[in-house]
């Protein structure tokens, strides 16, 4: 149980392109997204939640208009990096809660990440 | 600001072996504190639990144990095998703040044959 999956697993792009990322709760209803990014040997830095139904709220220093955030349904958020550039290469990675807030419900269960390379 | 930090950034053990990971946080609000387990160029993998109400859960194989006096928080990993080789976060859930995670810095685990 508490599967998070992501599409795709990576993606080269072209600088200036944009990209989605999609991330899918398979066997659960997500209240609570994260997205977060992890550089090469370091730890994961959260990017935004995002809750079902209502805008993302970002990180400080992270661009909303750069990283478009939409979680429509309880089972898929996505990622949109917009015109991408070759400093967007990362390792992005979504989570996802079933109840954030909630005991008992707020472990976050993360998807197999998405490798960004930008050239 | 809070953190949560890892005191060994690499830890190599035998194959058979017991390992220890180790945890230190600073928000003493906390109350629920999770492990995960990261293998190269995949998603942080959920291993175990355990709530600031408990000093002590087991899994199969793994232990974790809570210090709340100094802080504390630590991984046990029973007999470990080859394939616990991978890179060990402890990240601490803030419920207060909108459910984030923060996570330490992480420990790579070697396991020698």
């Amino acid at each position: 149980g508490a599967v998070v999956s992501q599409h795709p697993s990576r993606v080269i792009c072209k600088s200036g392109t944009s990209v989605k990322i999609e991330c899918r709760s398979l066997d659960f209803q997500a209240t609570t997204m994260f997205w977060y990014r992890q550089f090469p040997k370091k730890s994961l830095m959260l990017m935004a939640t995002s809750n079902e139904g209502s805008k993302a709220t970002y990180e400080q220093g992270v661009e909303k208009d750069k990283f478009l955030i939409n979680h429509a349904s309880l089972t898929l958020s996505t990622l949109t990096v917009t015109s991408a550039h070759p400093e967007d290469s990362s390792f992005y990675i979504c989570s996802a809660s079933m109840g954030a807030g909630l005991v008992g419900k707020e472990t976050q269960y993360f998807g197999p990440g998405t490798r960004l390379l930008v050239l | 600001g809070e953190s949560v930090g890892l005191h060994l950034p690499t830890l190599s053990v035998q194959e058979g072996d017991n390992s220890i990971i180790n945890c230190a946080y600073s928000n003493s609000a906390s109350d629920y504190f999770i492990w995960y387990k990261q293998e190269s160029g995949k998603g942080p993998q959920f291993i175990i639990d355990i709530r600031s109400n408990m000093d002590k859960r087991q899994g199969q194989r793994v232990t974790v144990l809570l210090n709340k006096t100094v802080k504390h928080l630590s991984l046990q990993i029973a007999a470990t095998q080859p394939g616990d080789s991978a890179v060990y976060f402890c990240a601490e859930n803030n419920r207060a703040a909108g459910n984030k995670l923060t996570f330490g810095g992480g420990t790579r685990v070697l396991v020698k044959p």
